[in-house]
């Protein structure tokens, strides 16, 4: 597609179980990028992917969450054991290498909701 | 540390006024990155401007204009003649060379008709 594409756009998950965050990043871009956005609140930077690489873990809040890019393709964002603060909107973006091209391509992002 | 603060949370305008979202930035880097994002209530972000931090150069594109003074650590945003379609949430963001964007909490800005 023309566009970063996420997966599934709304998740709705019960205290205790797992999730999987799909991230489609535009064709030919290199970098990727995951970030939360709670309500009302700015994007928090998660994680960083240049290809298949990750090159940046800070932001992920704990050990329950673990993203790969295996292909340096799509991106997979999981989050175990899923607790009631993880609710959020999670944002994809991708941009070629280094702000070469000046910006990052957002996805719609997930909602994710956690009862 | 590297901090973005938008002091505005939220600003309502009436149509066709001028309106200034405030961005003021902290980092300890010589050479970084500022960006404003707009938000729709779609929920996508939208590139709207990068600069670096060599350009103090302000910039217009249309309605829009940027004030970038680093002596004041400040990149603020100015919408003229403000249309409805102007009503989102902005973000003004900073990034250093190791890619990762910082941003700030958002201004939510309501254009009344």
């Amino acid at each position: 597609g023309a566009g970063v594409s996420q997966s599934p756009r709304y998740k709705v998950a019960k205290r205790g179980q797992d999730v999987a965050l799909r991230c489609d990043p535009i064709s030919g871009h290199v970098s990727l990028f995951w970030y939360q956005q709670a309500l009302g609140q700015g994007p928090e930077f998660l994680t960083y992917f240049q290809n298949e690489a990750q090159l940046d873990k800070s932001g992920l809040p704990s050990d329950r969450f673990f993203a790969e890019r295996p292909e340096g393709s799509v991106s997979t964002l999981k989050i175990q054991r899923t607790q009631q603060e993880d609710s959020a909107v999670y944002l994809c973006a991708s941009s070629l290498p280094r702000f070469t091209a000046g910006e990052l391509f957002f996805g719609e992002g997930s909602r994710l909701t956690v009862l | 540390a590297q901090k973005v603060t938008q002091a505005q949370t939220e600003i309502s305008v009436v149509e066709k006024e001028d309106v200034t979202l405030d961005c003021v930035y902290e980092t300890r880097d010589t050479t970084y990155y500022l960006f404003w994002y707009k938000q729709p209530p779609s929920g996508e972000l939208v590139f709207l401007i990068r600069r670096n931090s060599f350009d103090e150069q302000n910039e217009i594109s249309g309605r829009y204009s940027w004030n970038f003074q680093k002596s004041t650590s400040s990149f603020n945003f100015t919408i003229t003649a403000s249309q409805v379609v102007d009503s989102a949430v902005y973000f003004c963001a900073l990034a250093n060379r190791d890619d990762k964007i910082i941003f700030g909490k958002g201004t939510r800005l309501h254009i009344l008709p």
